[in-house]
């Protein structure tokens, strides 16, 4: 069976300082892989997409970057993290094959605190 | 752009009631639409998904709707249980690419021993 685990569960950061955020999807193959984020007060937003390894779409403009080094890995990133980069990530993992009526898998999120 | 909004914000209700969480967006054009839960501090699990060309799914006691010419989903909850508390995000996907979901804000459902 399919598993996402993503980590840390947790993380306080200084304004500044860098970020990595880490995703694995182990038991399938060439997934659909995502990064969203839920801010406090607002519904999920999705920040980067990936159909394969190198390939990364931004959704909307913001301090973050994505990397997908492997198949199933996807990590999100930033040089320097503003306050208002705190939030709820989510990554999330589909099938992919041009099949767009696949379920999205979640992993159990980061909250990140900028402070 | 499309955009999705969930009716009531949050409900509690005793247990055993049945009740229907809504969901409606402005584009018509979606591939499909799934029913998420989502508890404290947790990730998403998915619930339903419905195939737009498609008009219910039902799993256990849960059945979500999609009435897509008028932008409409409900997710009907039978026989509710403590357990069931949770916050409930409806999504729809874009036309083009990957799975991008566009989600709703959530309802955040409470039943009541």
């Amino acid at each position: 069976s399919q598993t996402i685990h993503q980590w840390p569960a947790t993380l306080v950061q200084p304004v500044g300082s860098p970020l990595s955020l880490e995703c694995t999807v182990e038991g399938t193959s060439n997934p659909n892989l995502y990064w969203y984020r839920q801010a406090a007060g607002r519904g999920l937003q999705l920040l980067f997409y990936s159909v394969g390894i190198g390939q990364i779409s931004s959704e909307v403009p913001q301090n973050l970057s994505a990397s997908r080094p492997q198949d199933r890995q996807f990590i999100l990133s930033s040089k320097k993290l503003l306050l208002s980069d705190s939030g709820f990530y989510l990554c999330a993992w589909s099938l992919a094959q041009r099949r767009n009526n696949e379920k999205l898998f979640f992993g159990s999120g980061t909250q990140l605190s900028v402070l | 752009k499309q955009e999705v909004t969930q009716i009531p914000a949050a409900l509690s209700v005793p247990e055993g009631e049945n009740l229907v969480l809504n969901c409606s967006f402005t584009d018509s054009a979606i591939y499909n639409l799934q029913w998420f839960r989502q508890d404290p501090g947790k990730g998403l699990t998915s619930l339903l998904l419905i195939q737009s060309s498609q008009r219910e799914q039902t799993s256990g006691r849960l059945n979500a709707s999609l009435d897509k010419s008028s932008g409409r989903s409900t997710l009907y909850i039978a026989a509710s249980q403590p357990g069931d508390s949770a916050t409930y995000l409806c999504a729809v996907s874009r036309i083009q690419g990957a799975q991008k979901l566009v989600f709703g804000q959530g309802t955040r459902l409470t039943i009541n021993p």
